[in-house]
């Protein structure tokens, strides 16, 4: 059961915009930076944010990350039917001593 | 370029033990801290352990504390997640994880299946 809340799925057509939510706790979000991941089935997740805003080397700008408070927000524009995958919010949790996970998002291009 | 190979994965029973390793290239090895990520089929990420770069320090979950270990050998360049008392739901894809910009993971090893089924 993950301290970190994001929804179960959402989605849009191509070329449209969405927006993944991330809801955590003072613990984790609150005090520390956020990192995004998308994962494919069969393959190793990728790095898309670290720092709660800034995209590593390779990255589009098409993803963009931002923190406010307890909450995160993951946006992707121009969609593309390779962004089809599960997206995962991250960050260690200084309760728990533990790296925290969202629960997933799946982003459906339709 | 960074280059993260893991091994060992395997077919185990319930209550038997199995080792990963993860023999990584490309970086300063011992600059770094280690993770181990898991997946149970139909689920999401979930952290397992993380290790510091001189190997002092180590973190679990707590669905593993007491079973698992991480361990590191920096004159290898190689982490790796000792695993023991194996339950079926540790049964998962897992994967070792470079520390990036902290906290976040930057590369990411190809993944090896565990089962723990009888």
């Amino acid at each position: 059961q993950s301290v970190l809340t994001q929804p179960p799925s959402v989605s849009a057509a191509p070329g449209q915009k969405v927006t993944i939510s991330c809801s955590g706790s003072s613990s984790n979000i609150g005090n520390n930076y956020i990192s995004w991941y998308q994962h494919l089935p069969g393959t190793a997740p990728k790095l898309l944010i670290s720092e709660s805003d800034k995209r590593p080397s390779g990255i589009p700008d098409r993803f963009s990350g931002s923190k406010s408070g307890t909450s995160a927000t993951l946006g992707i524009t121009g969609l593309q039917t390779g962004d089809e995958a599960d997206y995962y919010c991250g960050t260690w949790d200084s309760s728990l001593s533990a790296y925290v996970f969202g629960t997933g998002t799946k982003v459906t291009v339709l | 370029e960074v280059q993260l190979l893991q091994s060992g994965g395997n077919l185990v029973q319930p209550g038997g033990s199995l080792r990963l390793s993860c023999a990584a290239s490309g970086f300063t090895f011992n600059n770094y801290a280690l993770s181990w990520v898991r997946q149970a089929p139909g689920k999401g990420l979930e952290w397992v352990s993380a290790i510091s770069g001189t190997g002092i320090s180590t973190y679990y979950a707590d669905s593993v504390k007491g079973r698992f270990t991480i361990s590191r050998d920096n004159s290898k360049h190689t982490l790796y997640l000792q695993m023991n008392s194996l339950r079926a739901e540790d049964t998962a894809v897992y994967y070792c994880a470079k520390e990036g910009a902290p906290p976040s993971f930057d590369y990411w090893g190809q993944g090896t299946l565990v089962t723990v089924s009888s």
